[in-house]
């Protein structure tokens, strides 16, 4: 396996509160991205890493920013959190041509 | 831009028997294939990926997927399943060139497997 982990696993916030998730890899690949996913959507991208604060938006980057000082940490903020946000949040990192998912953290905004 | 479209949300098969997933894509610019498996509160796994050669991509467990150009299709199919197969597979797509410095996937929706006994 892909040495990736998301921390925490799972948190509960309020709403308007801002929170942080962790991924962190062992990896030393250069891409990295940050998908949640919910029912009925399958997995849409937030925000996506192509190097050292090298960063651009996906699909669904409203309400999130990121940021990646090192290679192997890529942390995704929510800046000011809304029920809308509660999802399963996956961190990715990719090769050339393989994406490793990390185990997911579930957050409930309430 | 690539999307994908899987067919079927939801797929009940008994035990043994065949299966298909079905997959649609569309894109402007050559693309990469995977299908990926997502276990019950697990992250996703790469089950099989299509890059070039051989248009038949088979995976370790018995999974197949054929590459269909014309079709824009990439259809995952296994002969007889199991009960550990049931799961949820997703079909994703990447342009097959790092352009814009990514390799980012599009994920279809996902197509839910559950295996009968």
């Amino acid at each position: 396996d892909a040495g990736i982990t998301q921390s925490p696993r799972h948190k509960v916030t309020e709403t308007g509160t801002p929170v942080t998730l962790r991924c962190h890899q062992t990896e030393n690949h250069r891409y990295m991205y940050w998908y949640r996913q919910d029912p009925g959507h399958g997995l849409r991208l937030i925000h996506y890493s192509y190097g050292v604060k090298d960063t651009d938006k996906g699909e669904v980057s409203d309400g999130y920013s990121v940021s990646r000082s090192k290679t192997e940490d890529f942390l995704l903020t929510l800046e000011s959190a809304t029920s809308s946000q509660t999802s399963v949040y996956f961190c990715a990192t990719q090769n050339h041509d393989e994406a490793f998912f990390g185990q997911g953290t579930r957050l409930t905004v309430v | 831009a690539q999307s994908v479209t899987q067919l079927d949300s939801q797929v009940p098969v008994f035990e043994e028997a065949p299966v298909e997933l079905r997959c649609n894509y569309s894109s402007s610019v050559s693309v990469y294939l995977f299908w990926y498996v997502q276990y019950p509160n697990q992250g996703l796994q790469l089950l099989l990926k299509y890059l070039s050669g051989s248009t038949l991509v088979e995976s370790i467990n018995g999974f197949e997927a054929e590459f269909n150009k014309s079709q824009t299709s990439f259809h995952l199919r296994k002969p007889s399943v199991h009960i550990s197969d049931t799961a949820e597979y997703f079909c994703a797509v990447s342009a097959a060139y790092s352009g814009a410095g990514s390799y980012q996937l599009t994920f279809g929706k996902g197509t839910k497997l559950s295996v009968i006994p």
